[in-house]
């Protein structure tokens, strides 16, 4: 079965400062997809980015980018410039290749961002 | 676009009574998920269902929990009877297809209905 691990249940950065969050996972497949979801206190899960596995270039959008270390199955998110708004939970989750797969959820990061 | 649509938003029962959760999938969408939160922890997968038939119900408590997706569109998620241990979010997820390309079985989520057992 499929781990994922967030050693970090807090983080606190500066607005306009960068922060990253680490993720690491275990799996026995090759092929699979992994991805950072954000949860205000709203409770919606809003997809933040996704990474295929068989892709070595990282994945980017706009202020939030990934280091994704296949081999040492590590799967961080970098955010830069933070804001107010990216304040949340987040969490990294994995789906296998096949597809048909529900996601296995990491037990999240709480973001603070200090204004 | 609709998004997926989940009622009621809270609800508040006392252990052994029943409750049901409903979900409204985006238009389309055949593939329909369930999710249980518990707080402080992420969502742990229920029971997955491709048009009306189940596909994956493994971490489903199958003596207090069943689950229907009648005519593959609404869903409803029940539980009879209660425990304390079942106060949680329920994140009802739907993605247009299982397979092929990512982008075409990225999972969205719905609001959740937030579920305290007294």
């Amino acid at each position: 079965a499929q781990t994922v691990t967030q050693s970090q249940p807090e983080m606190s950065v500066q607005e306009a400062e960068t922060v990253t969050l680490s993720c690491t996972y275990d799996t026995s497949e090759s092929d699979y997809y992994l991805f950072w979801y954000k949860q205000p206190p709203s409770r919606q899960m809003i997809l933040v980015i996704r990474q295929e596995a068989y892709k070595q270039q990282n994945a980017t959008e706009n202020r939030f980018s990934v280091n994704f270390q296949k081999a040492a199955k590590s799967f961080s998110l970098k955010i830069s410039d933070s804001q107010l708004g990216d304040a949340a939970m987040y969490f990294c989750a994995y789906r296998g290749g096949g597809g048909a797969d529900g996601l296995t959820f990491g037990k999240g990061t709480h973001l603070i961002i200090q204004p | 676009e609709a998004g997926v649509a989940q009622s009621p938003r809270y609800k508040i029962i006392e252990k052994r009574q029943s409750v049901a959760f409903w979900c409204n999938p985006i238009s389309g969408h055949a593939t329909l998920y369930w999710y249980q939160q518990i707080l402080g922890q992420g969502p742990k997968l229920l029971i997955q269902f491709q048009n009306n038939g189940v596909v994956d119900d493994s971490q489903l408590p199958k003596d207090r929990f069943s689950a229907e997706r009648l005519k593959g569109v609404d869903s409803t998620l029940k539980i009879q009877p209660a425990k304390l241990e079942d106060s949680a979010v329920y994140l009802c997820a739907s993605s247009l297809v299982a397979t092929g390309s990512t982008y075409l079985y990225e999972q969205y989520f719905g609001p959740g209905t937030r579920l305290t057992v007294t």
